[in-house]
């Protein structure tokens, strides 16, 4: 069954600094991968996804991921990250389950910036 | 994408006490998802709930404590029955949006359920 392992739980940065959240998925055959974000006292909101093609995803907010088949990787990164990037990551994988495809998330990783 | 609305956003209960969740989606919709975010955790899947049968639990899970109504393709309710503080969490519907270049899930605003 597909899974999705996030290694990063809390990260630290300061203003304009460079931000990677790893994101790991177990192999399944077809892979349809998530980030989706949380801002503080707020609901889920996609950053980006990947279903096929170009493995550079490019999503809202100057956030962009890299689909990495050999290494069953969905990073995401950002070049300069800002006080107001300061929210909740979770990385999902759509899982074929019971008859349905359902989306499964991992742990999430808490990013704090720094002004 | 769909947009949902989800009530009440909040509430303080009882143990031993139960509380439904409303979701009304704008458009209709085969299946909704029931999460689950319990307090510094992710999101964790509780059932699948597709319109016209019983809905599909995941490990863990099960009907009597968390029944789930799907009368017709545009709502759906869960009820977290015989509350325990343990059930303090925020719990989220969701709705596969259609195939094509928009195809993802929405999420609903979360009900915030706190149990003392």
């Amino acid at each position: 069954a597909q899974s999705v392992s996030q290694h990063n739980h809390h990260v630290i940065l300061s203003e304009a600094a460079s931000l990677e959240l790893g994101c790991n998925y177990s192999y399944g055959g077809t892979v349809n991968l998530f980030w989706y974000v949380q801002y503080p006292g707020q609901h889920l909101q996609l950053l980006l996804k990947y279903f096929s093609g170009d493995p550079l995803v490019k999503g809202i907010k100057g956030f962009e991921a890299e689909f990495i088949k050999s290494k069953f990787s969905f990073n995401l990164r950002k070049p300069s990250v800002q006080w107001s990037d300061t929210a909740e990551y979770f990385c999902a994988v759509i899982r074929f389950s019971g008859g349905y495809n359902k989306l499964i998330f991992g742990a999430g990783t808490r990013l704090a910036v720094h002004p | 994408s769909a947009v949902i609305s989800q009530k009440p956003s909040r509430d303080i209960c009882q143990r031993g006490t139960s509380l439904t969740i409303q979701c009304q989606v704008d458009s209709q919709v085969t299946m909704m998802f029931w999460y689950r975010q319990q307090p510094g955790q992710s999101l964790t899947l509780i059932a699948t709930a597709n319109q016209g049968s019983e809905a599909t639990y995941e490990s863990g899970f099960v009907i009597d404590k968390f029944p789930i109504s799907r009368p017709n393709l545009t709502f759906s309710t869960l009820t977290v029955s015989n509350m325990s503080p343990e059930d303090s969490s925020i719990y989220l519907c969701s709705v596969p949006t259609p195939r094509g270049s928009n195809y993802g899930y929405t999420f609903g605003s979360g009900t915030r359920l706190t149990v003392v």
